[in-house]
């Protein structure tokens, strides 16, 4: 089992609120990804980092932010939610010393609706 | 384009029953093919993981195959259980790039039934 934990695991709000999702991961790995996840479909990256204050947007526009004061924290935010923001979203780590054999971790995720 | 397909997208199959799902993807160059399991509301974990040197590799009653020529891959479930009962996700790492990307098919969900 990874060491690699998310919260809240699921999320009502209400439009235009700002939330946080927290991921946090105990295996001191230098990368971190979340992904957004639709059901049924296939997750798509929208941030990574390669380690203290470096992030990165991924391929699907996203209007959250992230940041990466800390190795084992990495945090997505959303400024003002929107129903269209309604998804799964997923934490992941790697530990970049596999080479080939790297394996990518994920978190429990967390089930976010917008009303 | 790289692209992950698989196939199909749903099976049902009665516990102790085999199956196999099908993973085939365009994506080059090709450096890993991971098969990984999602349970409802859960992250995926991982099952295998395969390079382009590898042809097949086991995990208790999972066995997948690795085909690079003709770029297709297969997850074998042994003997199956109601614990079986998940999304099953192919997903397929380039080396063209030091990110190392990942390319994820949409899942099979597999239901076991008693």
């Amino acid at each position: 089992e990874a060491d690699i934990y998310q919260t809240p695991r699921y999320l009502v709000i209400g439009t235009g609120k700002k939330i946080t999702l927290e991921c946090s991961q105990t295996m001191g790995h230098d990368k971190m990804y979340w992904y957004q996840q639709d059901p049924g479909m296939e997750l798509h990256l929208i941030h990574y980092s390669y380690g203290v204050n470096s992030t990165e947007k991924g391929d699907l526009s996203s209007e959250s932010t992230v940041s990466r004061i800390r190795t084992e924290h990495f945090p997505l935010t959303l400024e003002s939610a929107r129903p269209s923001h309604t998804s799964q979203y997923l934490c992941a780590s790697r530990d970049g010393t596999s080479g080939v054999y790297e394996t990518q971790y994920f978190g429990p995720g967390t089930r976010l609706l917008v009303l | 384009k790289n692209q992950v397909e698989q196939s199909p997208q749903s099976l049902i199959i009665l516990e102790g029953k085999n199956c196999t799902l099908q993973c085939n993807y365009t994506v080059s160059p090709f450096s890993n093919l991971r098969w990984y399991k999602q349970d409802t509301g859960r992250g995926p974990v991982s099952l295998t993981i395969m390079t382009f040197s590898e042809n097949t590799k086991s995990n208790g009653r999972y066995t997948a195959t690795l085909d690079a020529d003709t770029k297709q891959s297969s997850l074998h479930i042994t003997a199956s259980q109601l614990s079986d009962s998940a999304s099953y996700i192919c997903v397929v790492s380039d080396r063209g790039s030091t990110l190392g990307r990942l390319y994820f098919g949409r899942g099979t969900q597999l239901t076991v039934w008693p």
